[in-house]
């Protein structure tokens, strides 16, 4: 049990364009979904704190005009890196959890490059 | 704020042996849960153990186990009879009781040696 999904695993942009990354909760209800950043041999940095219904929660120094989040569901949230460049290819992991109890279910992760 | 530490960048174990990775942390917070996640090169996050800090007991998952220490703000994994599919980035993690977000170890980078 508590599957997570993320999609897609890995996607090839051209500078300025937007994308956007899925995360889902496959078999439990999420209130809480997290968004991560990982640089190579790097810890994860979290990015923003997502509650289903409400809006997004961010870290100091992440830009909430560049890195829009979605929680629409209980089993559904969204980033979106908008007019993307170069400097923000990284690795991209979403978490989800059911309640504060319980501990959090990572996705497989996206490898984001930006040409 | 609570921070994490993992002193140890990078770590060698003998297949069949035994290996410790350590951790830090520091926290106010007089309740709270720790947790051990690896990162193997597939980049997928896998839980390998949690800790709630009310609990005395060391916890243990198979051949994984904990050495809790709350006075010394220490928890540390013990790996044991390591196998070659235990060679991952290990991530130290802690977060508070209620609504806590994760906060990571700088990780250890754990091989395996046939």
């Amino acid at each position: 049990g508590a599957v997570v999904s993320q999609h897609p695993s890995w996607v090839i942009c051209k500078s300025g364009t937007s994308v956007k990354i899925e995360c889902r909760s496959l078999d439990f209800q999420a209130t809480t979904m997290f968004w991560y950043r990982q640089f190579p041999k790097q810890s994860l940095m979290l990015m923003a704190t997502s509650n289903e219904g409400s809006k997004a929660t961010y870290e100091q120094g992440v830009e909430k005009d560049k890195f829009l989040i979605n929680h629409a569901s209980l089993t559904l949230s969204t980033l979106t890196v908008t007019s993307a460049h170069p400097e923000d290819s990284s690795f991209y992991i979403c978490s989800a959890r059911k309640d504060s109890n319980q501990p959090q279910h990572f996705g497989d992760g996206t490898r984001l490059s930006i040409l | 704020a609570q921070t994490v530490t993992q002193s140890q960048p990078e770590m060698s174990v003998q297949e069949a042996e035994t290996v410790t990775l350590s951790c830090t942390y520091d926290t106010s917070e007089s309740d709270y849960y720790l947790f051990w996640y690896k990162q193997p090169p597939s980049r997928q996050m896998i839980l390998v153990i949690r800790q709630e800090a009310y609990k005395q007991q060391n916890a243990t998952e198979n051949r994984f186990s904990v050495n809790f220490q709350k006075a010394a703000k220490s928890f540390s994994l013990k790996i044991s009879d390591s196998q070659l599919g235990d060679a991952a980035m290990y991530f130290c993690a802690y977060s508070r009781i209620q609504g806590g977000k994760l906060i990571f170890g700088q990780g250890t980078e754990l091989s395996v040696k046939p």
